[in-house]
């Protein structure tokens, strides 16, 4: 199978513009997950679709949304860009169900946002 | 905020010796994760550990849970330069895509 592609690899942006992150997830994994990486804050969770709905929420702003569509492709936006969001943005994709018990999460090479 | 502490930040040692990760939590988990991360890459799964497992081996790896303690460690024998990376804990406390990440061990192996 395919792993976890995120598109574009690499955004240069301005403050104040928004941007929009894309994710495919592995076939047949329905869940999607979306994490921040900064040298200052390490990893942080952002949110988790399942079958389209966020089922969990990380502690960002609002600026910060997503969404999932029926064939589990997930997006990820940002408005009204700061400097602090520059980071590696990562997606990764599980093979969950509702009654799995395990959720190792398959991740995708990330998106490196740059906002000058 | 994050809940894993890791032991240590940055660890160098050669080619052939062990090297031994700890990754400490504050609340209860259904689970907890190990990846490894190289150059700034997407996250790759190492092993997965439950709450009711004590240890669990995989290849070269050993990973140990104490969830009275609250601690995990990662024991990777017979190091190669190619195991140079970083790696993380991650705690799951549900069977949900969301994660608790650790603030990572940086792994030197010297050929």
């Amino acid at each position: 199978k395919a792993g976890v592609t995120q598109t574009p690899r690499y955004l240069i942006k301005t403050r104040g513009q928004q941007v929009t992150l894309s994710c495919s997830p592995i076939s047949g994994h329905r869940s999607v997950s979306w994490y921040q990486q900064t040298p200052g804050q390490g990893l942080q969770f952002l949110f988790e679709y399942f079958s389209e709905t966020q089922r969990n929420k990380g502690n960002f702003p609002g600026r910060f949304s997503g969404r999932q569509f029926s064939n589990s492709r997930s997006e990820m936006n940002v408005s009204t860009l700061e400097l602090g969001d520059s980071a590696l943005y990562l997606c990764a994709s599980s093979p969950l169900t509702m009654r799995s018990l395990y959720n190792e999460q398959f991740f995708g090479p990330g998106t490196r946002l740059t906002v000058l | 905020s994050q809940q894993g502490e890791e032991d240590p930040q940055a660890l160098s040692i050669q080619e052939g010796e062990n090297a031994t990760m700890n990754c400490s939590y504050k609340t209860s988990i259904n689970n907890l994760q190990w990846y490894r991360q190289n150059s700034g890459r997407g996250l790759v799964h190492l092993i997965l550990i439950r709450s009711n497992e004590r240890e669990k081996h995989s290849g070269r790896l050993r990973v140990t849970l104490d969830t009275s303690k609250k601690s995990s460690s990662l024991l990777i024998t017979a190091s190669r330069a190619a195991d140079t990376a970083s790696y993380f804990c991650a705690t799951s406390s549900s069977n949900t895509g969301k994660l608790i990440f650790g603030q990572g061990t940086t792994l030197q192996v010297k050929p």
